[in-house]
């Protein structure tokens, strides 16, 4: 079946550095959407990607859905301790409405 | 606005016992959506309801999982009997559009069978 490789699985970084972090499919998809979760939480939708080659920002972060469309990343820029959580991206392809998620990415941030 | 709402948010049941998990989701929301994370692993579609009828149930495990969504409101999910391996966290999530990312999740319910 479809998966998605997500990197790095953890990060420990010092505040204020930029982080990026990605996700490649085994096959073309039609949306790339990044969440972020907190403890206790449900995931929480950052950003929504719907076209090959877009680019979008919301405030400090900005994703990316790859030309070949097997691909996707995610940046925060000047990170902030409330910044921590678990970052998952998640796509679907076709029609299929079923959303395809990657293993998380944990952000750890130093003060 | 209220959230998805989910109950309870935690359970901790033995082997062979039933459990039912309950999503409210937000009022309004035709597309509701059930999802499972089992510890170390991706977050997995279980199923999806468009009002009261199933949508896309492929995701379910086996027949020891029954979600129902009478009357298009609220849902349920049933494990009868649970397994050792049906232990993880239990996502709800909601949404108008049916889309995929526009969904509003729930704070999940974390299901432990001893």
């Amino acid at each position: 079946g479809q998966q998605l490789n997500q990197s790095p699985q953890s990060m420990f970084i010092q505040e204020g550095e930029d982080v990026s972090m990605n996700c490649t499919s085994s096959s073309i998809f039609n949306t790339w959407l990044w969440y972020k979760q907190e403890p206790g939480e449900g995931p929480v939708l950052l950003i929504a990607l719907y076209k090959a080659g877009e680019l979008t920002s919301n405030g400090r972060l900005t994703a990316q859905f790859g030309i070949t469309r097997k691909d996707s990343f995610l940046n925060i820029s000047a990170s902030i301790p409330s910044d921590v959580g678990i970052y998952f991206c998640a796509g679907n392809a076709g029609n299929n409405r079923k959303l395809i998620w990657g293993l998380g990415t944990s952000l750890a941030v130093n003060p | 606005e209220a959230g998805v709402t989910q109950f309870p948010s935690h359970s901790v049941i033995e082997k062979g016992q039933t459990v039912t998990l309950r999503c409210d989701p937000i009022s309004g929301h035709d597309n509701l959506y059930w999802y499972r994370r089992v510890m170390g692993k991706e977050i997995k579609f279980l199923l999806h309801f468009v009002k009261e009828s199933k949508q896309d149930e492929s995701g379910m495990p086996n027949n020891r999982f029954l979600a129902e969504r009478t009357g298009g409101t609220y849902s349920t999910l049933k494990v009868q009997p649970a397994e050792l391996e049906d232990s993880g966290v239990y996502f709800c999530a909601s949404s108008q559009d049916h889309r995929q990312g526009l969904n509003t999740f729930g704070s999940g319910t974390r299901l432990t069978v001893v």
